[in-house]
């Protein structure tokens, strides 16, 4: 059972316009939500976080909504930049303090 | 900055073989643990430490065993390698137990013939 869904593998974005990554979980009782990004034959790397106790946090051009009555969380990226095409994860922790991961999207941005 | 090392960024073994895969972090983090990651599954855990010699399963531990001798070393063993044991995987360390980031080494892409 997948507690946390990325529907999309695949998202394709034109230079400097907005990538929009979704996510959905499906236990309300998660509260604390990360998004990793990976490179090709690399390690996931921290990106940023959310705890429910918000709706939205920005970090320079990373901004990531939480909608909880939707159980929806998305990852905005404005503008988008070559350099971030790569897999990017969210993942939350469950309530035995382990973290699930959704299956990836895969973004490319587009010169 | 956490750095977190693995062993070998890609490694080729034969079905039958017996696989060691060592991960090593240099932040003194408490945990450590163990994923795999295949297309279209995302990142699925097999094994987690929270402390020298203490292990715990995680969702797809079969076919797989863990050591933590020391609290900087986690190593994941195959006893007995199978092509469906090919996959890249990821070493992780957090500093504590609760809702900590995890930091994540380069990867080991794993191919078994």
């Amino acid at each position: 059972d997948q507690q946390v869904k990325q529907n999309s593998p695949s998202l394709s974005v034109q230079e400097g316009r907005i990538s929009i990554l979704n996510c959905d979980y499906t236990n309300s009782m998660f509260d604390y939500f990360l998004w990793y990004k990976k490179y090709p034959a690399e390690g996931p790397t921290f990106l940023i976080s959310i705890s429910s106790i918000k709706d939205k946090n920005e970090d320079g051009r990373f901004t990531v909504f939480l909608n909880k009555s939707a159980k929806h969380l998305s990852l905005h990226i404005v503008p988008s930049q070559p350099g971030d095409s790569a897999v990017y994860f969210c993942a939350s922790y469950n309530q035995g303090g382990k973290l699930i991961f959704g299956q990836g999207t895969e973004l490319s941005v587009k010169p | 900055d956490v750095k977190v090392t693995q062993s070998s960024r890609y490694l080729v073994k034969r079905t039958g073989e017996k696989v060691f895969l060592e991960c090593v972090q240099d932040m003194d983090h408490e945990n450590m643990f163990w994923y795999r990651q295949d297309p279209g599954l995302g990142l699925r855990l097999i094994y987690f430490s929270y402390d020298v010699k203490m292990k715990e399963k995680g969702d797809i531990p079969e076919g797989y065993s863990v050591s933590r001798e020391k609290k900087e070393r986690f190593s994941l063993i195959l006893e007995s390698a199978s092509t469906n044991q090919t996959s890249m995987y990821l070493c992780a360390s957090s500093l504590s137990r609760a809702q900590d980031t995890q930091y994540f080494g380069p990867g080991t892409r794993l191919t078994v013939l």
